[in-house]
């Protein structure tokens, strides 16, 4: 039982390339968000979706677009990577929306120069 | 706003020692509250989550208790091993919204 899986885990980049970050759940679970960690500013929401077909901005969405593909995959793009978006991005997933035990994947470490 | 905090930042204790974690937030109305502990480089791991009608949730060696009224939350290690090692992270779920706030965590070195 894989979880919450993540893809690339480390990737840099030049300011103004895009990406486009994957995560994959196998439990079911309905919500998925993307969170992301920075020293000193703990974790920030970024987008979630709290079932297939609906995404909704969380505390920080500016910069980036995000599709729920189907109910296991919800994936992240940076259009046009600033170096402010350097960061730890996680993905994470719960049974609802009302954040019932989360799971988050290992994370991918973002460099953008 | 909702604002979560983790004192200290950083705790250093001898193996066998019994530890309390602190968390505190500014907005009682919170839905649920959980723990999570994270290894360097990885991702977090749900330790336990107490809802807004419990005061306290036991998991093995863990126990976390709330107190909504003066917006705490505990979580105690007991008989704390090297493997205990990690940080703790405390985040809460407001009524409001659909954000988990994050405190700052705690980073625990358990030393053998």
């Amino acid at each position: 039982n894989a979880g919450v899986t993540q893809t690339p885990k480390f990737q840099v980049l030049k300011t103004g390339q895009s990406m486009t970050l994957q995560c994959a759940q196998d439990m079911n679970h309905n919500s998925m968000y993307w969170y992301r960690q920075d020293p000193g500013m703990g974790l920030r929401l970024i987008y979630y979706s709290a079932s297939e077909g609906t995404t909704d901005k969380g505390e920080v969405p500016n910069g980036y677009n995000v599709s729920r593909l189907n109910k296991r995959e919800f994936s992240l793009r940076l259009e046009s990577a600033a170096p402010s978006q350097t960061s730890v991005y996680f993905c994470a997933s719960s049974e609802d929306r009302v954040y019932e035990k989360l799971f988050f994947g290992s994370g991918t470490q973002l460099s953008v120069l | 706003k909702q604002e979560v905090t983790q004192i200290p930042a950083a705790l250093s204790v001898p193996e066998g020692e019994n530890l309390v974690l602190n968390c505190s937030f500014t907005d009682s109305a919170i839905y649920n509250l959980q723990w999570f502990r994270q290894d360097p480089g990885k991702g977090l791991t749900s330790l336990l989550l107490i809802q807004s009608s419990q005061r306290e949730q036991t998991s093995g060696r863990l126990n976390a208790s709330l107190d909504k009224s003066s917006g705490r939350s505990t979580l105690y290690i007991a008989a704390s091993q090297p493997g205990d090692s990690a940080t703790y992270l405390c985040a809460a779920n407001n009524n409001a919204g659909n954000m988990l706030t994050f405190g700052g965590g705690t980073r625990l070195m358990v030393k053998p």
